[in-house]
């Protein structure tokens, strides 16, 4: 079946960097994307969402970006602050109305931030 | 306001034990799911329902049983553990109305032996 895919299972960077995390998706019916964060021995934390009739959407230091054309998805996290070190998941909502639940997931970028 | 409740948070159990994983929120979601998480993939969606007395399967729905009696609790039943079931497990909820983030537990991590 159809998946969420991430480009980079792996990113390093410096606090203070901006970091990118990339994921591509395959169904162009998807309308609502989310992205999670998942520390060690938690379970994943929401972060940011975008609906499909929007190209950008900005939170507290994180940006989501949606390119429906190449149908990528980017999260945009400023100044990376070492706590910010987890896994990353872009999750996909393939339709809308009572499965918006249903969630497709991706494989998952770690993130680590060196002091 | 204790969110999404999972327990116990580790397990381990021998082939063809069975065993039931608790969820429980408290904010009055209608819609509850279980997900698990294998390593290096991402979380597959096992069972969901959006009410109290409606099921249905998700993705890996095979050797897992769920019942949803009141708004509160979502059970997953393990009826003969498999090697296979080795997992974490997530628990998650939200609201029916709109396109709103599932919220998660923090897992129940399950080792079949």
């Amino acid at each position: 079946g159809e998946s969420v895919g991430l480009h980079l299972p792996t990113l390093s960077v410096q606090e203070g960097d901006n970091s990118i995390i990339n994921c591509a998706y395959s169904n162009s019916a998807s309308d609502y994307f989310i992205w999670y964060k998942q520390e060690s021995g938690k379970g994943p934390q929401f972060i940011i969402d975008i609906r499909s009739n929007m190209d950008k959407r900005q939170g507290q230091r994180v940006t989501v970006l949606l390119n429906k054309t190449v149908k990528h998805l980017s999260l945009q996290i400023a100044a990376t602050q070492p706590g910010d070190s987890a896994v990353y998941f872009c999750a996909e909502n393939r339709a809308g109305g009572t499965s918006y639940g249903k969630l497709t997931f991706g494989q998952g970028t770690i993130l680590t931030v060196h002091p | 306001n204790a969110g999404v409740t999972q327990t116990p948070k580790f397990q381990v159990l021998k082939t063809g034990q069975s065993m039931t994983l608790q969820c429980a929120q408290d904010m009055n979601h209608e819609y509850m799911s279980w997900y698990r998480q294998d390593p290096g993939m991402g979380l597959r969606l096992i069972h969901y329902s959006v009410g109290a007395g409606i099921t249905d399967q998700g993705e890996v729905p095979n050797g897992y049983n769920v019942s949803r009696s009141t708004t509160e609790d979502f059970p997953l039943r393990l009826l003969s553990a498999a090697p296979s079931q080795t997992s974490v497990y997530f628990c998650a909820s939200t609201q029916i109305v709109g396109n709103s983030p599932l919220h998660f537990g923090n897992g129940t991590r399950l080792t079949v032996t």
